[in-house]
């Protein structure tokens, strides 16, 4: 039973330019939602995705946009690299139904992204 | 908006110890609680989930509680061992399938 995959695993970008970070969700889920972790804190909420529509928007500008296919992969974009955005990004799935109730949220291994 | 505070930050305990993570959270109006194991540089591993409902859930040598009243869970690992050395993160739902706010972890260290 695959989990949830993300790629690449890591990533080294120029400041400005532009990134985007791709998850395939665990087998049978639906809903994606993406998390940014800098080095020594928790996960931050960055946006979920549900129907190929963002549902829920965490406190991120909109530099950071993102995208869900019909096959329930996502792509999460991010503009105009700064160089604070240095993180691990985590994406999360979770089915509709179950709306994370009874499982909880099954988390990837995450991207790390370096801006120099 | 919801908080949740971790405390201790740091943990060094020797092996076979028997220890708890604090896990506290300034809105009691919460859906379920989650528990994370995560290892360097890696991603989020769930080990206990407990619905608003429950008031705990067990696995293996981990146990969590949950005192939705006074905003507080706790996990509680028995017998540790070296290989449970890992930063450990609680997490909260507010309501069904929404956006989990987490904690900044508690860094477990088991010496053997």
């Amino acid at each position: 039973d695959a989990g949830v995959t993300q790629s690449p695993t890591h990533l080294i970008k120029t400041r400005g330019q532009q990134v985007t970070l791709r998850c395939s969700p665990k087998s049978g889920h639906d809903t994606v939602s993406w998390y940014q972790q800098a080095l020594g804190q928790g996960p931050q909420f960055i946006f979920q995705y549900y129907e190929e529509e963002e549902r829920q928007r965490g406190n991120f500008p909109d530099r950071f946009s993102g995208h869900q296919f019909p096959n329930y992969s996502s792509v999460l974009n991010v503009n105009a690299l700064l160089l604070g955005d240095s993180a691990l990004y985590l994406c999360a799935s979770s089915l509709e139904g179950d709306r994370g109730a009874n499982y909880g949220y099954t988390f990837g291994s995450g991207t790390r992204l370096t801006v120099v | 908006k919801q908080e949740v505070t971790q405390i201790p930050a740091a943990l060094s305990v020797p092996e076979g110890e028997n220890l708890v993570l604090n896990c506290s959270f300034t809105d009691s109006a919460i859906y379920n609680l989650q528990w994370f194991r995560q290892d360097p540089g890696k991603g989020l591993t769930s080990l206990l989930l407990i619905q608003s409902s429950q008031r705990e859930q067990t696995s293996g040598r981990l146990n969590a509680s949950l005192d939705k009243s006074s905003g507080r869970s706790t996990l509680y690992i028995a017998a540790s061992q070296p290989g449970d050395s890992a930063t450990y993160l609680c997490a909260v739902g507010e309501t069904s399938g929404s956006r989990l706010t987490f904690g900044e972890g508690t860094q477990l260290t088991v010496n053997p």
